[in-house]
């Protein structure tokens, strides 16, 4: 089965200033892997998603992942956070095969100071 | 809005108690899934239906049950309410079953068990 981990519970930055939110995941082989980003009463919403093909996708809101099979990663980038970047980001996998039903990071809450 | 539409929004009851949360797909989705996110637990899936059949079982209570009917609707029924039952119960749907199919989420419904 899957796992997927996401080591930092908060990550607090400075409006205009880059992120990366970090995901680590166990699987077998590659796995489709996904972020979404859950808004304060709202329910979770695709940033990006990764199945194949280039390891660099892009996402709505500005959003980037980079894709590492020898690191285990599926890291989240922005260049520079706005305000509204406030929320909490959760990374997931989903298995090719077997068990499809994807497995949920603990989630990231970022901060973002004005 | 993604599309996925869920009553009530809160809803507060006693222990022993039961309650009945329903989740409406996105037009042409034939999945629903149920998830319950806590803060000490996450966001844990619970079940998984597709076209009115049950296809996975999560991390589900016995006290808990789901349906999805012909009209594709979907209802979690929690019955024997527990304070630890209080949580964000989220339904999300997508177009089929495969683990890389997008998951669209619904507000969630907020429980509190007193």
């Amino acid at each position: 089965a899957q796992s997927v981990t996401q080591p930092d519970i908060h990550i607090t930055v400075s409006e205009g200033a880059s992120l990366e939110l970090r995901c680590n995941y166990s699987y077998g082989a590659t796995p489709y892997l996904f972020w979404y980003v859950q808004s304060p009463g709202q329910g979770l919403q695709l940033l990006l998603k990764y199945f194949s093909g280039d390891t660099l996708v892009q996402g709505i809101k500005g959003f980037e992942a980079e894709f590492k099979r020898s690191q285990s990663s599926f890291n989240l980038r922005k260049p520079s956070v706005h305000w509204s970047d406030a929320a909490e980001y959760f990374c997931a996998v989903g298995a090719r095969g077997g068990s499809y039903i994807p497995t949920f990071g603990r989630g990231t809450s970022l901060i973002v100071h004005p | 809005d993604s599309g996925v539409t869920q009553t009530p929004k809160h809803l507060i009851t006693a222990t022993g108690q039961r309650v009945t949360l329903r989740c409406s797909p996105r037009s042409g989705d034939l999945s629903v899934y149920w998830y319950q996110q806590s803060l000490d637990q996450g966001l844990q899936f619970l079940i998984h239906y597709y076209n009115g059949e049950e296809r996975a079982k999560g991390n589900i209570l016995e006290r808990f049950s789901a349906q999805q009917f012909p009209d594709l609707h979907s209802e979690l029924n929690l019955s024997s309410l527990e304070l630890g039952d209080s949580a964000l119960y989220f339904c999300a749907s997508s177009v089929a079953s495969g683990g890389k199919d997008e998951q669209f989420f619904g507000p969630g419904t907020r429980l509190t068990v007193l």
